[in-house]
């Protein structure tokens, strides 16, 4: 166990639909980092947030979005769903920011499986 | 944008052989970390490197840091069937040549099949 929780675990929703996936980090970690995996691209980052603040964006659509909450919980929201959206999300969290060094391992949670019909 | 080159792919092997796979970039990274992946589960941190050259053991696996800061390998000794998964390297760019995301790139992955 990683210490970072996802949920849900599934979810199954037809096209131009909006869903919310919710992640929260480890005990004390700052960082939260969004990864979406799909057969055909591997782990891709999305973006990232750190103690409240978008610190990095990845490849992420303008139809997504996310955000970090007070006490660090995440939320991915992803809206207009495509077919080609179906993937696993991945949530991630590290204690720092990985901007400036020191040590920043990435743990990640067990992810949320987004089906699109 | 920046990618990752794994290799193998992909790995047959018997229980018990020795395996090794390596990543390389033609860009410099401050961090390696090498992930293993079970179906239907989030990538298992196995082993993080954050200085050039380093060498570092976690029970059977061992990884290294390469000199040039663009490439690590990962060594499992003495497989067994429970190593069966799909290992991923990752990076994070250096901060000292430029990069400035904590975000990690992925290589796609090397997937292991032990043979009892």
């Amino acid at each position: 166990d990683s210490g970072v929780t996802q949920t849900p675990k599934h979810l199954i929703t037809a096209t131009g639909q909006r869903v919310t996936l919710r992640c929260s980090p480890r005990s004390g970690d700052l960082s939260v980092y969004w990864y979406q995996q799909s057969l055909d691209q591997g782990l891709q980052f999305l973006i990232q947030y750190y103690n409240g603040e978008e610190r990095a964006k990845g490849n992420i659509l303008e139809r997504f979005s996310a955000q970090q909450f007070p006490d660090l919980h995440s939320e991915l929201n992803l809206s207009s769903l495509e077919l080609g959206d179906s993937a696993l999300y991945f949530c991630a969290s590290s204690p720092r920011s990985g901007t400036s060094g020191g040590y920043n391992e990435q743990f990640f949670g067990p992810g949320t499986r987004l089906t699109v019909l | 944008g920046q990618q990752l080159n794994q290799s193998p792919q992909s790995m047959f092997i018997q229980e018990g052989e020795d395996v090794s796979m390596n990543c390389t970039s033609s860009s410099i990274f401050n961090t390696w970390l090498w992930y293993k992946q079970e179906p239907g589960e989030g990538p298992v941190l196995l082993i993080a490197l954050y200085k050039a050259g380093e060498l570092t053991s976690n029970g059977r696996l061992t990884a290294q840091f390469g000199i040039t800061r663009k490439d690590s390998f990962l060594n499992i000794s003495a497989s067994i069937p429970s190593d069966v998964g799909i290992y991923f390297c990752a990076g994070q760019l250096g901060w000292d040549y430029g990069g400035s995301q904590g975000n990690l790139i992925f290589g796609k992955g090397t997937k292991l099949s032990v043979k009892p």
